[in-house]
């Protein structure tokens, strides 16, 4: 089972919520991504876990918060964002390390933000 | 600087028409190169991983083969559920233990039956 999900499928949330978009897989993969992919553009990575650590933040801004509260779970907890953040929220896992292991994606969190 | 560029952005072929697309890279360290195919407002769908110039991994109508600077996605006799975007990925050699991938811009196949 390659399966990664994400849940909502859809979101829409004004500048002033706050908001969570939760991912799960059970392949044993022991490191997680959030991605945010704009139209037309590549997925952007955003954050890496590696075994439940934060091991990559990209820059991102303080309103997008992840956590990873076990090895299967990953959570990214978003408050006050702008209308720029709308995009595709991505969420995968692979094995980790630099051994060349494939990621596997979810079907994504489709955000908008009014 | 790392770097993965594909070519072309675009690519219309009729039903059964065969053609490649391209992925060339610049990394330090090549620890994978990976090909995923991504559905209109879905998350990319893994298709496969090359390790090393010479070689080559097929499933269906597509072929994947890579060299010391470039890989090529072989789509023979192609179907209109062939149509989506491919994404090109590299994995290079970063200090410690972290998984991270550099994309291409993708290509966009439509296949017209």
């Amino acid at each position: 089972d390659t399966e990664v999900t994400q849940t909502p499928k859809h979101l829409v949330m004004g500048m002033t919520n706050k908001k969570s978009l939760k991912c799960e897989q059970h392949m044993g993969h022991r490191a997680m991504y959030w991605y945010k992919q704009k139209a037309k553009k590549p997925p952007e990575l955003m954050f890496v876990y590696s075994y439940e650590k934060l091991s990559i933040n990209e820059s991102v801004p303080s309103r997008f918060s992840p956590e990873c509260p076990n090895s299967s779970l990953l959570n990214l907890h978003l408050h006050a964002l702008q209308p720029e953040d709308s995009a595709l929220y991505l969420c995968a896992s692979s094995q980790p390390g630099t051994s060349g292991y494939e990621q596997y994606f979810g079907p994504g969190t489709r955000l908008t933000v009014t | 600087e790392d770097q993965v560029t594909q070519s072309p952005e675009a690519l219309r072929l009729q039903e059964g028409e065969s053609s490649s697309l391209n992925c060339s890279y610049t990394v330090s360290g090549l620890r994978g190169l990976f090909w995923y195919r991504q559905d209109p407002g879905k998350g990319p769908e893994f298709l496969f991983t090359l390790y090393s110039a010479g070689e080559e991994k097929e499933k269906e109508r597509l072929k994947a083969t890579l060299t010391k600077k470039e890989s090529f996605l072989h789509i023979t006799a192609p179907k209109p559920e062939d149509s989506a975007t491919y994404l090109c990925a590299v994995q290079a050699q970063y200090g410690g233990a972290t998984n991270k991938l550099i994309f291409g811009t993708g290509t966009l196949l439509a296949v017209q039956p």
